[in-house]
């Protein structure tokens, strides 16, 4: 299948520090990827919607000054965690959508994000 | 509204099959993916389903039934390496998967 890739794996900050998570599509373009947020043993949280060349789509309570996100390419959709405080710790997942007839989507393995 | 609804845990033996129901409600429909997800890790894509019917895949196979809001994903000869979180998760209308809590797979010995 179509593979899609994060980085960084596992990212330790201190709190008021952003950090920028990366997510590539390595072998498709996709136009539309997503980005979801995991508490442990809880369901994928669906953040945001990302499509390339126009502002992100956040669900209702993300603050879209607090996740940013650029789609700046058909492979590359980036989320920043600004000022990052340690509720924001959690598994950050991305996703692109390969388009055409079935369009799946793909997961990316994810980001450990730990604010101390 | 939306909503998934799957067992929260089930267990089965090594070996043997296990059968694990999803029924859903969503606005459009677009298709119904199954992950499996081990703890820790990013949910991997198993399967998917557009069209009434029975779609096999090697130890695993997945059912899906659009009139009735209903899918199954059915695993044969359960390995312990199976054991993990299997999520149902139906496509809406806008293309977004809409996604439950999951069903936590325990393989005994």
């Amino acid at each position: 299948g179509a593979v899609v890739s994060q980085h960084p794996s596992r990212v330790i900050c201190k709190s008021g520090t952003s950090v920028k998570i990366e997510c590539r599509s390595l072998d498709f373009q996709a136009t539309t990827m997503f980005w979801y947020r995991q508490f442990p043993k809880k369901s994928l949280m669906l953040m945001a919607t990302s499509n390339e060349g126009s502002k992100a789509t956040y669900e209702q309570g993300v603050e879209k000054d607090k996740f940013l996100i650029n789609h700046a390419s058909l492979t590359l959709s980036t989320l920043t965690v600004t000022s990052a405080h340690p509720e924001d710790s959690s598994f950050y997942i991305c996703s692109a959508l390969t388009g055409g007839s079935h369009n799946e989507q793909f997961f990316g393995p994810g980001t450990r994000l730990t604010v101390l | 509204g939306q909503n998934i609804d799957q067992p929260t845990e089930m267990t089965a033996t090594e070996g043997a099959i296990v059968q694990i129901n999803c029924t859903y409600q969503t606005s459009g429909f677009n298709g119904l993916f199954w992950y499996q997800q081990h703890a820790g890790e990013a949910p991997t894509f198993l399967s998917y389903n557009v069209l009434d019917g029975l779609e096999e895949k090697g130890r695993f196979s997945s059912f899906l039934s659009r009139s009735k809001g209903y899918s199954y994903l059915l695993l044969k000869e359960l390995q312990m390496k199976d054991s993990a979180s299997y999520l149902c998760a139906p496509m809406d209308s806008n293309y977004q998967l809409i996604w439950g809590a999951g069903t936590k797979l325990i393989i005994k010995p």
